[in-house]
């Protein structure tokens, strides 16, 4: 059964600094998904990944596959604070169906 | 353009009740998928219909939970005999799967948030 964990967990960082957010999973799975999920909100679709080597990136934000690995990045350029949020990354997808989600990291971005 | 909306968004009941909570997907979407979520953790798959047929459900789902999808439209889950362990959001996605690569990403709906007391 697919695992998925993140690290770290909480990221307090300053703004405009670089830092990264891993996310290993435990066996095959058909595609990444990485989610940001504000307070009390619910969760919003940042990046599917589906295939090995895949990156993207939007705004500020950029994820990356490496299916040997079995690892994907979100790396987070020149923070500022509007991305604080908690961000989930999951494996999973249309031969599995159900999504398992990382337990989260929760980043806030301190000016 | 409307996305997944559910209903009721708060819940509040008590101990032995039973409730049900609904989701209305993106329309011609023909997964629907339900989740929970307890403070501080990822979402903890619970069940997902493809139309109207279910084809998963989780292993820790307890028999006081089913759910149903007539139609292939709407899909409502009920809670039986609620017990505090229960409370929770409780998130409805739902994906188009089978005409391209990548459209399978399952859009979430607000959640209806669960507390029995």
């Amino acid at each position: 059964e697919l695992k998925v964990e993140q690290n770290p967990l909480f990221l307090s960082m300053q703004e405009g600094k670089n830092y990264t957010i891993y996310c290993n999973y435990s066996t095959t799975s058909d595609r990444l998904y990485w989610y940001r999920q504000d307070p009390g909100k619910s969760l919003e679709s940042l990046f599917v990944l589906l295939s090995n080597g895949a990156v993207k990136q939007e705004g500020r934000l950029m994820a990356s596959l490496d299916t040997k690995a079995r690892l994907s990045t979100l790396h987070i350029t020149a923070a500022v604070h509007d991305l604080s949020a908690t961000y989930f990354c999951a494996g999973g997808g249309t031969s599995y169906g159900k999504l398992t989600f990382g337990q989260g990291t929760i980043l806030t971005v301190h000016p | 353009d409307t996305g997944v909306s559910q209903n009721p968004r708060h819940k509040i009941t008590k101990r032995g009740q039973n409730v049900t909570f609904r989701c209305d997907p993106i329309s011609e979407h023909n997964r629907l998928y339900w989740y929970r979520q307890t403070l501080g953790q990822g979402p903890e798959f619970l069940t997902y219909f493809q139309n109207e047929a279910q084809l998963e459900k989780s292993r820790l789902l307890s028999d006081r939970f089913s759910a149903e999808r007539p139609k292939g439209s709407f899909s409502t889950l009920e809670i039986q005999r609620t017990e505090q362990g229960d409370s929770a959001m409780y998130l409805c996605a739902s994906s188009l799967v089978g005409l391209a690569v990548g459209t399978d990403t399952q859009y979430f709906g607000p959640g209806t948030r669960l507390t029995v007391l």
